[in-house]
Protein backbone atom coordinates (compact mmCIF):
# COMPACT_ATOMS: atom_id res chain seq x y z
CA UNK A 1 0.00 0.00 0.00
CA UNK A 2 1.06 3.27 -0.26
CA UNK A 3 2.26 5.33 2.81
CA UNK A 4 3.36 9.04 3.82
CA UNK A 5 5.47 8.91 7.19
CA UNK A 6 6.85 11.66 8.66
CA UNK A 7 7.71 11.51 12.33
CA UNK A 8 4.42 11.84 14.16
CA UNK A 9 6.26 12.60 17.42
CA UNK A 10 7.24 16.46 18.08
CA UNK A 11 10.57 17.56 17.16
CA UNK A 12 12.10 19.97 20.04
CA UNK A 13 14.88 21.98 19.79
CA UNK A 14 16.98 24.59 21.06
CA UNK A 15 17.24 27.83 19.81
CA UNK A 16 19.93 28.48 16.92
CA UNK A 17 20.57 24.91 16.13
CA UNK A 18 19.47 23.07 12.75
CA UNK A 19 15.98 21.13 13.06
CA UNK A 20 15.97 18.15 10.94
CA UNK A 21 12.49 16.75 9.33
CA UNK A 22 12.29 13.52 7.60
CA UNK A 23 9.62 12.53 5.00
CA UNK A 24 9.68 8.45 3.76
CA UNK A 25 7.09 7.50 1.54
CA UNK A 26 6.25 4.11 0.20
CA UNK A 27 4.72 2.94 -3.32
CA UNK A 28 4.74 6.23 -4.73
CA UNK A 29 6.79 7.49 -7.72
CA UNK A 30 6.83 11.29 -7.38
CA UNK A 31 7.54 13.78 -9.71
CA UNK A 32 7.68 16.76 -7.70
CA UNK A 33 7.87 16.98 -3.76
CA UNK A 34 6.47 20.07 -1.70
CA UNK A 35 6.32 21.19 1.45
CA UNK A 36 4.46 23.35 3.71
CA UNK A 37 4.35 24.87 6.66
CA UNK A 38 0.80 24.66 9.26
CA UNK A 39 0.31 26.60 12.20
CA UNK A 40 -2.56 26.04 14.31
CA UNK A 41 -6.08 26.86 13.16
CA UNK A 42 -4.87 27.93 9.61
CA UNK A 43 -4.39 26.25 6.29
CA UNK A 44 -0.87 25.33 5.23
CA UNK A 45 1.72 27.52 3.49
CA UNK A 46 3.70 26.91 0.62
CA UNK A 47 7.57 26.71 1.29
CA UNK A 48 9.54 24.80 -0.96
CA UNK A 49 9.47 22.13 -4.02
CA UNK A 50 11.72 20.00 -5.70
CA UNK A 51 11.78 17.84 -8.43
CA UNK A 52 12.54 14.17 -8.83
CA UNK A 53 15.92 15.04 -10.92
CA UNK A 54 16.88 17.63 -8.10
CA UNK A 55 19.18 16.66 -5.33
CA UNK A 56 18.65 19.77 -2.97
CA UNK A 57 17.29 23.07 -3.05
CA UNK A 58 17.20 25.90 -0.48
CA UNK A 59 15.63 28.97 0.20
CA UNK A 60 17.05 31.47 3.03
CA UNK A 61 17.41 29.39 6.10
CA UNK A 62 15.31 26.25 4.80
CA UNK A 63 16.84 23.61 2.47
CA UNK A 64 15.45 20.44 1.09
CA UNK A 65 16.74 17.17 -0.28
CA UNK A 66 14.86 14.50 -2.48
CA UNK A 67 16.56 10.80 -2.51
CA UNK A 68 14.48 8.78 -4.70
CA UNK A 69 16.46 5.89 -4.49
CA UNK A 70 15.78 5.68 -0.50
CA UNK A 71 12.50 7.58 -1.19
CA UNK A 72 13.13 10.34 1.73
CA UNK A 73 13.01 13.61 1.46
CA UNK A 74 14.33 15.86 4.26
CA UNK A 75 14.21 19.20 5.57
CA UNK A 76 16.63 21.41 7.50
CA UNK A 77 16.13 24.60 8.80
CA UNK A 78 19.30 26.19 10.28
CA UNK A 79 19.47 28.38 12.84
CA UNK A 80 16.17 27.94 14.10
CA UNK A 81 13.67 30.46 15.79
CA UNK A 82 11.05 30.20 17.95
CA UNK A 83 8.85 31.84 15.36
CA UNK A 84 9.49 28.37 12.91
CA UNK A 85 7.45 26.45 16.11
CA UNK A 86 5.23 24.71 13.38
CA UNK A 87 3.93 21.60 12.06
CA UNK A 88 5.63 21.15 8.59
CA UNK A 89 3.86 19.04 6.27
CA UNK A 90 5.45 16.96 3.24
CA UNK A 91 3.56 16.43 0.08
CA UNK A 92 3.88 14.19 -3.12
CA UNK A 93 2.80 14.80 -6.77
CA UNK A 94 3.00 11.83 -9.16
CA UNK A 95 2.41 13.26 -12.35
CA UNK A 96 2.42 17.14 -12.21
CA UNK A 97 -0.92 17.32 -11.47
CA UNK A 98 -0.90 19.02 -8.23
CA UNK A 99 -3.35 16.57 -6.82
CA UNK A 100 -0.69 16.67 -3.69
CA UNK A 101 -1.15 13.51 -1.12
CA UNK A 102 -0.10 14.62 2.24
CA UNK A 103 1.97 13.26 4.59
CA UNK A 104 0.98 13.38 8.32
CA UNK A 105 3.08 16.48 9.12
CA UNK A 106 5.62 17.15 12.12
CA UNK A 107 5.36 19.09 14.54
CA UNK A 108 8.56 21.49 15.49
CA UNK A 109 8.70 23.02 18.93
CA UNK A 110 11.76 25.67 18.53
CA UNK A 111 12.87 26.65 22.67
CA UNK A 112 14.52 30.26 22.96
CA UNK B 1 -3.80 39.27 -4.44
CA UNK B 2 -6.03 38.70 -1.15
CA UNK B 3 -5.78 35.35 -1.14
CA UNK B 4 -8.04 32.22 -0.79
CA UNK B 5 -10.90 32.90 1.22
CA UNK B 6 -13.35 30.33 3.02
CA UNK B 7 -17.11 30.99 4.52
CA UNK B 8 -17.81 30.91 6.74
CA UNK B 9 -14.82 29.79 8.99
CA UNK B 10 -17.10 27.61 11.25
CA UNK B 11 -20.31 25.99 11.28
CA UNK B 12 -21.57 23.66 13.93
CA UNK B 13 -25.03 21.70 12.73
CA UNK B 14 -26.60 18.50 14.05
CA UNK B 15 -26.54 15.44 12.27
CA UNK B 16 -28.98 14.95 9.19
CA UNK B 17 -28.78 18.13 8.06
CA UNK B 18 -26.93 19.63 4.97
CA UNK B 19 -23.95 22.26 4.78
CA UNK B 20 -22.54 24.13 2.25
CA UNK B 21 -19.12 26.07 2.39
CA UNK B 22 -18.02 28.35 -0.17
CA UNK B 23 -14.57 29.06 -1.60
CA UNK B 24 -13.01 32.26 -3.13
CA UNK B 25 -9.58 31.31 -4.90
CA UNK B 26 -6.56 33.82 -5.91
CA UNK B 27 -8.55 35.49 -9.62
CA UNK B 28 -5.84 34.58 -11.57
CA UNK B 29 -5.79 30.89 -10.27
CA UNK B 30 -7.57 28.66 -12.91
CA UNK B 31 -7.12 25.39 -10.64
CA UNK B 32 -9.16 25.23 -7.16
CA UNK B 33 -9.01 22.33 -4.85
CA UNK B 34 -11.03 21.01 -1.72
CA UNK B 35 -9.19 18.85 1.15
CA UNK B 36 -10.43 17.65 4.38
CA UNK B 37 -8.10 17.78 7.74
CA UNK B 38 -8.81 16.03 10.84
CA UNK B 39 -6.92 16.46 13.99
CA UNK B 40 -3.60 15.39 13.93
CA UNK B 41 -3.41 14.18 10.10
CA UNK B 42 -2.30 15.83 6.65
CA UNK B 43 -4.71 16.92 4.28
CA UNK B 44 -6.58 14.56 2.09
CA UNK B 45 -7.23 15.33 -1.59
CA UNK B 46 -11.33 15.57 -2.44
CA UNK B 47 -11.66 17.01 -5.70
CA UNK B 48 -10.15 19.45 -7.95
CA UNK B 49 -11.88 22.09 -11.08
CA UNK B 50 -9.83 23.57 -14.01
CA UNK B 51 -11.65 26.78 -14.42
CA UNK B 52 -15.58 25.33 -14.04
CA UNK B 53 -14.64 21.49 -14.99
CA UNK B 54 -14.51 19.47 -12.13
CA UNK B 55 -11.22 17.21 -13.58
CA UNK B 56 -11.01 14.37 -10.41
CA UNK B 57 -13.79 13.48 -8.14
CA UNK B 58 -13.58 9.76 -7.49
CA UNK B 59 -12.00 10.84 -4.35
CA UNK B 60 -14.70 12.69 -2.90
CA UNK B 61 -15.70 10.71 0.57
CA UNK B 62 -19.35 9.78 -0.35
CA UNK B 63 -21.68 10.58 -2.43
CA UNK B 64 -23.28 12.69 0.05
CA UNK B 65 -20.45 15.12 -0.59
CA UNK B 66 -20.49 17.05 -3.82
CA UNK B 67 -18.85 20.04 -5.27
CA UNK B 68 -19.26 22.93 -7.75
CA UNK B 69 -17.38 25.93 -9.75
CA UNK B 70 -20.28 26.88 -12.18
CA UNK B 71 -18.29 29.69 -13.65
CA UNK B 72 -15.10 28.94 -12.86
CA UNK B 73 -14.55 31.70 -10.49
CA UNK B 74 -15.80 31.05 -6.94
CA UNK B 75 -16.48 27.30 -5.45
CA UNK B 76 -18.70 25.65 -2.94
CA UNK B 77 -18.59 22.57 -1.08
CA UNK B 78 -22.09 20.64 -0.21
CA UNK B 79 -22.27 17.95 2.62
CA UNK B 80 -26.06 16.24 2.39
CA UNK B 81 -27.17 14.51 5.33
CA UNK B 82 -24.02 15.26 7.54
CA UNK B 83 -22.74 12.64 9.87
CA UNK B 84 -20.58 13.02 12.96
CA UNK B 85 -17.92 11.47 11.48
CA UNK B 86 -17.87 14.62 8.42
CA UNK B 87 -16.10 16.85 11.60
CA UNK B 88 -13.22 18.40 10.11
CA UNK B 89 -11.54 21.01 8.59
CA UNK B 90 -12.20 21.66 5.23
CA UNK B 91 -9.44 23.44 3.23
CA UNK B 92 -9.39 24.87 -0.52
CA UNK B 93 -6.65 25.76 -1.90
CA UNK B 94 -5.72 27.32 -5.82
CA UNK B 95 -2.82 27.65 -8.34
CA UNK B 96 -2.12 27.96 -11.48
CA UNK B 97 -2.20 25.39 -14.15
CA UNK B 98 1.63 24.80 -15.41
CA UNK B 99 3.27 21.48 -13.65
CA UNK B 100 3.45 21.58 -10.06
CA UNK B 101 2.20 24.91 -8.52
CA UNK B 102 2.36 25.49 -5.19
CA UNK B 103 -0.99 25.49 -3.53
CA UNK B 104 -2.25 28.55 -1.83
CA UNK B 105 -4.66 27.53 1.10
CA UNK B 106 -7.69 29.07 2.89
CA UNK B 107 -7.84 28.96 6.55
CA UNK B 108 -10.68 26.35 6.17
CA UNK B 109 -13.96 25.83 7.34
CA UNK B 110 -14.23 24.09 10.46
CA UNK B 111 -17.31 21.59 10.75
CA UNK B 112 -18.75 20.18 13.83
CA UNK B 113 -21.40 17.96 13.45
CA UNK B 114 -23.43 17.18 16.67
Amino acid sequence: SQKIEQNSEALNIQEGKTATLTCNYTNYSPAYLQWYRQDPGRGPVFLLLIRENEKEKRKERLKVTFDTTLKQSLFHITASQPADSATYLCALDEDAGNMLTFGGGTRLMVKP
Amino acid sequence: DTGVSQNPRHKITKRGQNVTFRCDPISEHNRLYWYRQTLGQGPEFLTYFQNEAQLEKSRLLSDRFSAERPKGSFSTLEIQRTEQGDSAMYLCASSLESGSSPLHFGNGTRLTVT
